[in-house]
């Protein structure tokens, strides 16, 4: 089966900058995606990635090597807002369904 | 007003009891979807639907059944619930024109079994 992994915690400062990483199995590769999770709400829609380089929006960017099956979620100017889990989600084959990492934790410290 | 809405938020009951979660959504997306969410395991698929003919099992199927009674609408029923279903639960849709795998989820639903 499809297996993702990133990192459990981590822990940055306001203004800093952090890199949460993810890898993934290539076979039936069709996208990934990035969502925003805040304690006990819906997990939002932050980036998408299906060819390989880094995609910038705002603040936040998501890098993809397919090659690597890497991936990762660079999130700059920290804030206080952005303390929240950070999911790593691979969109499989054609089928449109997405396999869910297990989430990363960010905490921002001030 | 919500895209995505599940009823109810939060829900407690008794080991044996059916239960039924309901999903309605107004983006008029083919496709939906129902997730688990657990500490530590993040979200698990329980079912999926890309039209109303169509369902699917995900992973984690057992001991659940759907229904897709419309578009709109896609219901997650618990036959006789058990105490390892306590979790949070979300409903999700997208749309098959858009970007695959994109997904708008709901507010979700905190099941509680004892």
């Amino acid at each position: 089966g499809q297996n993702i992994d990133q990192p459990t915690e981590m822990t940055a400062t306001e203004g800093a900058i952090v890199q949460i990483n993810c890898t993934y199995q290539t076979s039936g590769f069709n996208g990934l995606f990035w969502y925003q999770q805040h304690a006990g709400e819906a997990p939002t829609f932050l980036s998408y990635n299906v060819l390989d380089g880094l995609e910038e929006k705002g603040r936040f960017s998501s890098f993809l090597s397919r090659s690597k099956g890497y991936s990762y979620l660079l999130l700059k100017e920290l804030q206080m807002k952005d303390s929240a889990s950070y999911l790593c989600a691979q969109a499989w084959d054609s089928s449109y369904k997405l396999i869910f990492g297990s989430g990363t934790r960010l905490l921002v410290r001030p | 007003d919500a895209d995505v809405t599940q009823t109810p938020r939060n829900r407690i009951t008794k080991t044996g009891k059916r239960i039924m979660l309901e999903c309605s959504q107004t983006k008029g997306h083919d496709r939906m979807y129902w997730y688990r969410q657990d500490p530590g395991l993040g979200l698990r698929l329980i079912y999926y639907s890309f039209d109303v003919k169509d369902i699917n099992k995900g992973e984690i199927s057992d001991g659940y059944s759907v229904s897709r009674q419309a578009q709109a609408k896609f219901s997650l029923s618990l036959e006789s619930a058990i105490p390892n279903q306590t979790a949070l639960y979300f409903c999700a849709t997208s749309d098959a024109s858009g970007r695959a795998g994109e997904q708008y989820f709901g507010p979700g639903t905190r099941l509680t079994v004892t």
